[in-house]
């Protein structure tokens, strides 16, 4: 168990529609990432927060957006989804905003869009 | 921007045999080289990991090597066990000051008893 925990674990909607994801990081640590793993793609990067600012972007869509709060947990917001947007969606923390850490992965949310 | 090359991407072994997965990368800056493995269902677990300052790093029957001039780096897991039986992704920390890892594609380990 890394620390990290993330709801819910399975997501099932339509195209369209907006669905929400939620995480919470290890206990101290102030940085989130959000990943996103489909089949034909691997782990691709899509954002990092750290205490509550966007600290970093890789390839996060338009309809996607995230934010952290002031207790540190995290949303990461998906709309208008699309058949494509199906993958796991994980979120990593790690103690800094940079240098050499170590991020510690949640166990992921499953979203199929039908 | 950093690439990181993954091979094999499915490796099969007998139990009891030595496994090797290797990994490139691009950028000549990166300085950090965590190995992650993923079973089924769960998310990444940090297995073990490599600063650019070291050439080698072991913990039990896994160890890690890293070669700065050619730019790449190993994982070696020996005396394998079913257990291991896994996807395990190599991944690269460039020093771009945006800290977020580039990982490679994944291999699929399979452990035959």
């Amino acid at each position: 168990d890394s620390g990290v925990t993330q709801t819910p674990k399975h997501l099932i909607t339509a195209t369209g529609q907006r669905v929400t994801l939620r995480c919470s990081p290890r206990s101290g640590d102030l940085s989130v990432y959000w990943y996103q793993q489909s089949l034909d793609q691997g782990l691709q990067f899509l954002i990092q927060y750290y205490n509550g600012e966007e600290r970093a972007k890789g390839n996060i869509l338009e309809r996607f957006s995230a934010q952290q709060f002031p207790d540190l947990h995290s949303e990461l917001n998906l709309s208008s989804l699309e058949l494509g947007d199906s993958a796991l969606y994980f979120c990593a923390s790690s103690v800094g905003s940079g240098g050499i850490e170590t991020q510690y992965f949640g166990p992921g949310t499953r979203l199929l869009v039908l | 921007g950093e690439n990181v090359e993954q091979h094999p991407s499915t490796l099969s072994v007998q139990e009891g045999d030595s496994a090797v997965i290797k990994c490139t990368y691009s950028d000549s800056a990166s300085n950090y080289f965590p190995w992650y493995k993923q079973e089924l269902g769960k998310g990444p677990q940090l297995i073990i990991d490599i600063r650019s300052n070291v050439g080698e790093k072991k913990d039990q029957r896994i160890a890690v090597t890293l070669n700065k001039t050619a730019k790449h780096f190993s994982l070696h897991i020996t005396e394998t066990q079913p257990e291991d039986s896994a996807v395990y992704f190599c991944a690269a920390d460039p020093t771009s000051g945006t800290y977020k890892y580039i990982f490679g594609t994944g291999t699929r380990l399979k452990v035959l008893a």
